[in-house]
């Protein structure tokens, strides 16, 4: 079946331009994850979402990084007036999550953000 | 609180050597283990993972990692390097202390195989 799917696959934008990510999950998946992949830097955990609940931000960096998720399916990461220091590859995952802590993640190719 | 650390963020083998990456972990419960690969311009894929039983997981293309519990220990190992398995290689603990499936990944580390 089809996997975890983002767009842009890549952006450039100027600073202090407003940029939005698209992730469309697995089908049936309940819980989404976004990630920030900076260059020589793992994996930073930024926001999750699980069905309907209130999602868990914090992870976030600042108040300008927000993220919505509708209809328990595709989800937004939209960073407002974007800094330099916000390139980097944003990744988003999602999990069945009826397993809990033991379930695999699945993976987006992720957006690679380039702030001018 | 919970916490990876993966020694060596560059690894160069030889095709057809012993690849080993090592990881430890710290983490308040008992926890579950995973290893994730990605390739180049790719997201990542999920390599092995533990959860109960077997200490000794194997996992696709012929890596396997072993849980040791007394040295804190998940350390992924293939007996023969290939050209294919270049990659950055990840290292994650998961538990549901914050009521959700919780993940935290190591700093990551790029195996090279030199032909």
């Amino acid at each position: 079946g089809a996997g975890v799917s983002q767009s842009p696959s890549n952006k450039v934008t100027e600073k202090g331009k407003d940029v939005e990510l698209r992730c469309d999950p697995i089908s049936g998946h309940t819980a989404l994850y976004w990630y920030r992949q900076s260059l020589g830097q793992g994996l930073e955990f930024l926001i999750y979402f699980q069905g309907n609940s209130a999602p868990d931000k914090s992870g976030l960096p600042s108040d300008r990084f927000s993220a919505e998720r509708t209809g328990g399916s595709v989800s937004t990461l939209t960073i407002q007036r974007t800094q330099q220091e916000d390139s980097a590859v944003y990744l988003c995952a999602s999990s069945p999550e009826w397993r809990g802590a033991r379930e695999t993640q699945y993976f987006g190719p992720g957006t690679r953000l380039l702030v001018l | 609180a919970q916490s990876v650390t993966q020694l060596g963020s560059h690894v160069s083998v030889s095709e057809g050597a012993l690849v080993l990456l090592r990881c430890n972990y710290s983490s308040s419960v008992p926890p579950y283990l995973f290893w994730y690969v990605q390739y180049p311009n790719q997201g990542l894929q999920l390599l092995l993972k533990y959860t109960t039983g077997a200490t000794l997981v194997k996992g696709i293309n012929g890596f396997e990692a072993e849980f040791k519990k007394s040295e804190t220990s998940f350390h992924l190992t293939k007996p023969s390097a290939h050209m294919s398995d270049a990659a950055e290689y990840f290292c994650a603990v998961s538990d549901n202390s914050g009521g959700y499936q919780k993940v935290t990944f190591g700093t990551g580390t790029k195996l090279q195989v030199i032909p």
